[in-house]
């Protein structure tokens, strides 16, 4: 069973637009990461958050953690072809002793 | 500096049989997760090793082991293969435990 539990499973989005996916857990995180996935490769990680309310942005992704440190939310803004993938958010939490749990993914698709 | 590098890429087995993956970690990494990703899941914590010793497990079988060598590489071996072992094996390396890690390309493991 998934203990992070992110929204939407998928989402289609036209080209340009802007999009949110959420990741929520029952504990409270030491550190929240967000990274991409392209179909049955690795993970490339996009943004590592660990302080309460704290806001990070790289090019068109913007990653922001809430102060109680149990969500986090990834925006895209003005949606690109190259933004479509797999995004998964892991968690280190409470006395997992650095052992990253998971979210299901949400997979993202660019309508031209 | 090189990046996470896992070998094989893709592996046929049998059920019964046993079987060896490889990553290399990226250069000054001390630390090497393994995780287990089925189709359409978040990956799973398999174990992770820092600095030659195993420092945590996940809710694996004793059939799943590993070893990490003094060069910081990595070994997961799986005896005994059932069908449900077919996934895609992720590796991971991070300096130290619980900053951001970065990950291999995978293996992808069928077991027929």
């Amino acid at each position: 069973s998934q203990e992070l539990e992110q929204s939407p499973q998928s989402l289609i989005v036209q080209e340009g637009k802007n999009l949110t996916i959420n990741c929520t857990s029952s504990k409270t995180l030491y550190g929240l990461y967000w990274y991409k996935q392209k179909y049955g490769e690795g993970l490339i990680f996009l943004m590592m958050l660990q302080k309460g309310g704290e806001e990070k942005s790289h090019e068109k992704i913007t990653a922001k953690l809430d102060e109680k440190k149990q969500q986090s939310s990834l925006h895209i803004t003005a949606s690109q072809p190259s933004h479509a993938g797999i995004y998964l958010c892991g968690a280190d939490c409470v006395d997992s002793n650095y052992q990253l749990i998971w979210g299901a993914g949400t997979k993202l698709i660019i309508k031209p | 500096e090189t990046g996470v590098t896992q070998s094989p890429t893709h592996l046929i087995k049998t059920r019964g049989q046993q079987v060896t993956l490889r990553c290399s970690s990226q250069s000054g990494h001390n630390t090497v997760s393994w995780y287990q990703q089925a189709l359409g899941q978040g990956p799973q914590f398999i174990f992770q090793y820092y600095r030659e010793e195993e420092n945590g497990r996940g809710n694996f079988p004793p059939r799943f082991s590993g070893l990490q060598f003094p060069n910081y590489s990595s070994e997961l071996n799986v005896n005994a293969l059932e069908l449900d072992d077919s996934a895609l094996y992720l590796c991971a390396s991070s300096l130290p435990p619980g900053a951001e890690a970065f990950f291999g390309q995978g293996t992808r493991l069928t077991v027929v």
